[in-house]
């Protein structure tokens, strides 16, 4: 079964909406998740470093006001995506590392398709 | 600034042919090199590798570190029409302080019936 359950999976919305994501890691707790982000026909983007109970470290070049992460809990971390403009619609993704399973070195959710019109 | 970078960024072969994917990176800190593959959602995992020149095979698919060359590949044989997948190669390793793993530009395979 799913190791991280990301919500929600698509959403389409006006500008100027924020939208919130969630990832939850549903089989073991996870002090560290990652967000990527993914354009039509390019590849996966790490976004920022999300930590449980302190600040998530941004990649250069991504804004921390724009992209609001919150790991409150060893399960769940959230981005928000505040004030959406067309320019942010993209495939949005979490993943959990698994620093003891060789075989899956990260579990990823199921991904976001956000979409602002 | 680390970068991963692939080639050929796209192609395009038939049924049966035998596909060599590229993945260099330019990393400090290297502790893994991953390949995923990914068709529509989410990346599925194919390979890590650590050591160089330690061949992991799994059924058609194979893959080798070269260290030296701060390079891998990935090898399709007998590709078939479910093989159409964007192939990622990821660095992971510690940067600026944190364990991340960072995704290279991807090659889009088409296999042809």
């Amino acid at each position: 079964g799913a190791v991280v359950s990301q919500h929600p999976s698509r959403v389409i919305c006006k500008s100027g909406t924020s939208v919130k994501i969630e990832c939850r890691s549903l089989d073991f707790q996870a002090t560290t998740m990652f967000w990527y982000r993914q354009f039509p026909k390019q590849s996966l983007m790490l976004m920022a470093t999300s930590n449980e109970g302190s600040k998530a470290t941004y990649e250069q070049g991504v804004e921390k006001d724009k992209f609001l992460i919150n790991h409150a809990s060893l399960t769940l971390s959230t981005l928000t995506v505040t004030s959406a403009h067309p320019e942010d619609s993209s495939f949005y993704i979490c993943s959990v590392p698994d620093r003891v399973n060789s075989n899956q070195p990260q579990h990823f959710g199921d991904g976001t398709r956000l979409s602002i019109l | 600034e680390d970068k991963v970078v692939q080639s050929p960024l796209s192609l395009v072969v038939h049924e049966g042919d035998t596909v060599t994917l590229n993945c260099s990176y330019e990393v400090t800190n290297f502790r893994s090199l991953l390949w995923y593959k990914q068709e529509k959602k989410a990346p599925t995992f194919l390979f890590m590798l650590t050591s160089s020149g330690i061949e992991k095979k799994s059924g058609r698919l194979s893959s080798i570190l070269d260290k030296k060359e701060l390079s891998s590949i990935l090898n399709i044989t007998a590709t078939q029409t479910g093989d159409s997948a964007i192939y990622l190669c990821a660095q992971g390793g510690f940067t600026s302080g944190t364990y991340k793993y960072i995704f290279g530009t991807g090659t889009r395979l088409k296999v042809l019936a």
